[in-house]
């Protein structure tokens, strides 16, 4: 039981260029985030998606998109990458209900240059 | 809107000293309450939960209880360990698509 898995775990881009954070889990849950880490700002929300096929703006998907074709996976894409989207990025799940824990993945660090 | 306030750090303490991270929380429904602790270079892992007012979550020797009155949820621990270092997150959720708000993380660093 791996729990919640991401690819790839670094990754240095150039300006303009895209790319695709793959998050995986395999404990069937119905919910799955995509969060960014700053230093001092916490951990905020890019999107969310609620079930197979859903998908949902959080509180900065500006620059991002999403994908949630099979019910395991939740993709991250930056289609043109920017330096102010250097970050760490997190992949979390939830089975749902509000008393329910997240599991979090290990983090993708990306640098922008 | 809904939101997370915890005491900025990093807080520093020596070893066996009783630890206290204060958050407070702004919640239109009734949340459920979290406390995550991040190691460095992991994801974050939850730590301890309480999911109605006046529950106390405890786990690993930490403890903190919901406290509707004073919209809190302190964490705290009597004898802090030198594996105790990390960030640790205050988080709380509502049955809102499960959405989850995160405070900005407070660094603990407990020296020998």
């Amino acid at each position: 039981n791996a729990g919640v898995t991401q690819t790839p775990k670094f990754r240095v881009l150039k300006t303009g260029q895209s790319m695709t954070l793959l998050c995986a889990q395999d404990m069937n849950h119905e919910y799955m985030y995509w969060y960014r880490q700053d230093p001092g700002m916490g951990l905020r929300l890019i999107h969310y998606s609620v079930g197979e096929g859903t998908t949902a703006k959080g509180e900065v998907p500006d620059g991002y998109n999403v994908s949630r074709l099979k019910k395991q996976n939740f993709l991250l894409g930056l289609e043109s990458a920017a330096p102010s989207q250097t970050s760490v990025y997190f992949c979390a799940s939830t089975d749902g209900g509000v008393q329910e824990t997240q599991y979090f993945g290990p983090g993708t660090r990306l640098l922008v240059l | 809107g809904d939101s997370v306030t915890q005491m900025e750090g990093p807080v520093t303490l020596s070893e066996e000293a009783f630890l206290t991270i204060n958050c407070t929380y702004t919640a239109t429904g009734y949340p459920s309450l979290f406390w995550y602790v991040q190691y460095p270079g992991e994801g974050l892992q939850l730590l301890l939960k309480a999911t109605k007012a006046d529950d106390k979550g405890s786990n690993k020797g930490f403890e903190a209880t919901y406290r509707k009155e004073t919209t809190s949820f302190h964490l705290e621990k009597g004898s802090v360990q030198v594996s105790d270092s990390a960030v640790y997150f205050c988080a709380l959720s509502l049955y809102n698509f499960n959405k989850f708000y995160f405070g900005s993380g407070t660094k603990l660093n407990v020296k020998p």
